[in-house]
């Protein structure tokens, strides 16, 4: 049973870029939530999707966007990237009200 | 809002002995989990234990094992018998019992096992 799988890996983009960030939830699980972690800190909610709405959104601006599709799987976008985006960007999914399981997340560099 | 305060940057402990991971939180809710992740040098986060807030009897898994301390808004976690496996960044988190049930994190603790 494959785990949370986010793509890619890693990517390096330059100051203004947009970017797309791609997360496959755990089997079974239907709903997905995103979160950055910049470095040294502790990651930070972004927002979560629900059959393919918004269900929550953290302190981010209107540049952090996001979308579920009907297999659950989940993207998400950043407009006009600045270098304070640099971070670690994780993936959550989970049944709905239980316990989420992390991808390996997918490391943005700024520049 | 809820927040987690992780105030032990760095631990270190010897191989085999025990080390105890601090965390506390607010909120105003009466019903929450909490957790403990450990997030090793490969990135992922990791689900060590859980802890509900309506449970009186502290959580244990093997090794792992929290103190709970609802009325101080503590939840620290003890391994026992550290093994080199152990070393990693762990965060202490917060969910809610209602909503989207999104995580909150503190800003972890690194730790260190030394052979």
């Amino acid at each position: 049973d494959a785990g949370v799988t986010q793509s890619p890996t890693h990517l390096i983009k330059t100051r203004g870029q947009q970017v797309t960030l791609r997360c496959s939830p755990k089997s079974g699980h239907d709903t997905v939530s995103w979160y950055q972690q910049a470095l040294g800190q502790g990651p930070q909610f972004i927002f979560q999707y629900y059959e393919e709405e918004e269900r929550q959104r953290g302190n981010f601006p209107d540049r952090f966007s996001g979308h579920q599709f009907p297999n659950y799987s989940s993207e998400l976008n950043v407009n006009a990237l600045l270098l304070g985006d640099s971070a670690l960007y994780l993936c959550a999914s989970s049944l709905q009200g239980h316990e989420q399981y992390f991808g390996p997340g997918t490391r943005l560099t700024v520049t | 809002a809820q927040t987690v305060t992780q105030s032990q940057p760095e631990m270190s402990v010897q191989e085999a002995e025990t080390v105890t991971l601090s965390c506390t939180y607010d909120t105003s809710e009466s019903d929450y989990y909490l957790f403990w992740y450990k997030q090793p040098p490969s990135r992922q986060m990791i689900l060590v234990i859980r802890q509900e807030a309506y449970k009186q009897q502290n959580a244990t898994e093997n090794r792992f094992s929290v103190n709970f301390q609802k009325a101080a808004k503590s939840f620290s976690l003890k391994i026992s018998d550290s093994q080199l496996g152990d070393a990693a960044m762990y965060f202490c988190a917060y969910r809610g019992f209602q909503g989207a049930q999104k995580l909150v994190f503190g800003q972890g603790t690194r730790l260190t096992i030394n052979p």
